[in-house]
């Protein structure tokens, strides 16, 4: 299958500061690519849909301004937290859809995880 | 919204034996995919469903899309013990590429 890279793996940070999440679509070009939260032992919770070259679309109760979300190239999208607070811990994962694969089949990220001190 | 619930939420089972676990939408979807997750790592995907009806394998997993459309199972064989995880169906209607997630069935597999 496709692969999708994200980095960092995992990344501790100050409470107040901003950490920036890469996605990545190594072997394809994603026009969509996906953004989800996963707490811990639940299901995956989409918070954003990014699309290349356009603003992102992001879910109901999701802060726009404080999860941004860039896409900027065909194989690139980043997500960064913005004054990051202890709530934002979590797991981050990010999923692309190659322009050329069939309606709905996504390929995920490594995940990213978040430790907010 | 659309809604899938899935089931069973865990499982505990000998090696060797049969797992079947199953998802229904309150909703007709497109298309079904079915993920496993290990801890710490991203979804892998195991099987994707276009089609009602559609019965696609891959290994010893098999997965079914639903005559109706709002249900799909998967089935794995002879169970081993590297099929730890948590097992997360994933369904899109028509015309969207958003997925809706199932809960995950926690597969637990004793040697």
């Amino acid at each position: 299958g496709a692969v999708v890279s994200q980095h960092p793996s995992w990344v501790i940070c100050k409470s107040g500061t901003s950490v920036k999440i890469e996605c990545r679509s190594l072997d394809f070009q994603a026009t969509t690519m996906f953004w989800y939260r996963q707490f811990p032992k639940q299901s995956l919770m989409l918070m954003a849909t990014s699309n290349e070259g356009s603003k992102a679309t992001y879910e109901q109760g999701v802060e726009k301004d404080k999860f941004l979300i860039n896409h900027a190239s065909l194989t690139l999208s980043t997500l960064t937290v913005t004054s990051a607070h202890p709530e934002d811990s979590s797991f981050y994962i990010c999923s692309a859809r190659s322009s050329g694969s069939p309606t709905g089949e996504l390929f995920f990220g490594e995940g990213s995880r978040l430790t907010v001190l | 919204g659309q809604q899938l619930n899935q089931s069973p939420q865990s499982m505990f089972i000998q090696e060797g034996e049969d797992v079947s676990m199953n998802c229904t939408s309150s909703s007709i979807f497109n298309t079904w995919l079915w993920y496993k997750q290990d801890p710490g790592e991203g979804p892998v995907l195991l099987i994707a469903l276009y089609k009602a009806g559609e019965l696609t394998s891959n290994g010893r997993l098999t997965a079914q899309f639903g005559i109706t459309r709002k249900d799909s199972f998967l089935n794995i064989s002879a169970s081993i013990p590297s099929d730890v995880g948590i097992y997360f169906c994933a369904g899109s209607g028509a015309g969207s590429y958003q997925l809706t997630f199932g809960k995950g069935t926690k597969l637990s597999v004793i040697p």
